[in-house]
């Protein structure tokens, strides 16, 4: 099974930085990966697909890149409604999905 | 606008089954998988298998000896039962909708929609 990593495990950041998480992994996933963002209590919510694909909605301050085992999601310039936990996920290999552990972006 | 609402007693004991419903308001059941994702306090998610509208279905291996996820397209409902439950199975469980369309054009499986979760509680 594919592992996925994220790092770092938890970010401090202030209104208006640019935020970056990386996610690597295990093996080859071409673009396979998406991006989810969790506010407490809440479900996630996806942001990006396809590795880059903005979801219908979703801020354009929010952009994703890479291929293969290394993946970004960059938050251009955070907002207050931005600080939240971020999940990647392997979109492609079966016998499972599978999730990283998860970035919380927390405020500075 | 689609909404996905989980439904299902949020205690059970020990050895027993979990049993949720995940109804499907405002669209059709039809044409899209349905997915179970569950999230244990304060830690990650984890697919616990998807089903299409059709029944055909597809578990993760850590789990798939005590899941079965089933589909009722006339009420526009899919239903998990997770057997032989023990603590480790108390988490958040989300259903989700995961888009063929998607599927077919860029060969991913993404979550595109969601429901609020519910907490399911193993406990004697």
């Amino acid at each position: 099974d594919i592992q996925m990593t994220q790092s770092p495990s938890s970010v401090s950041a202030s209104v208006g930085d640019r935020v970056t998480i990386t996610c690597r992994a295990s093996q080859g996933i071409s673009s396979w990966l998406a991006w989810y963002q969790q506010k407490p209590g809440k479900a996630p919510k996806l942001l990006i697909y396809a590795a880059s694909s903005l979801q219908s909605g979703v801020p354009s301050r929010f952009s994703g890149s890479g291929s293969g085992t290394d993946f970004t999601l960059t938050i251009s310039s955070l907002q207050p409604e931005d600080f939240a936990t971020y999940y990647c996920q392997q979109a492609n290999s079966f016998p499972q999905l599978t999730f990283g552990g998860g970035t919380k972006v927390e405020i500075k | 606008q689609v909404q996905l609402q989980e439904s299902g007693p949020g205690l059970v004991k020990p050895s027993e089954t979990l049993s949720l419903t995940c109804t499907v308001s405002g669209g059709s059941i039809s044409s899209y998988y349905w997915s179970w994702i569950r999230q244990p306090p304060g830690k990650g998610l984890e697919w616990i298998g998807y089903i299409y509208y059709s029944g055909s279905t597809n578990y993760n291996p850590s789990l798939k000896s005590r899941v079965t996820i089933s589909v009722d397209t006339s009420k526009n409902q899919f239903s998990l039962k997770l057997s032989s439950v023990t603590a480790a199975d108390t988490a958040v469980y989300y259903c989700a909708r995961l888009d063929a369309g998607v599927v077919a054009a860029t060969g991913g499986w993404y979550f595109d929609l969601w429901g609020r979760g519910t907490l399911v509680t193993v406990s004697s």
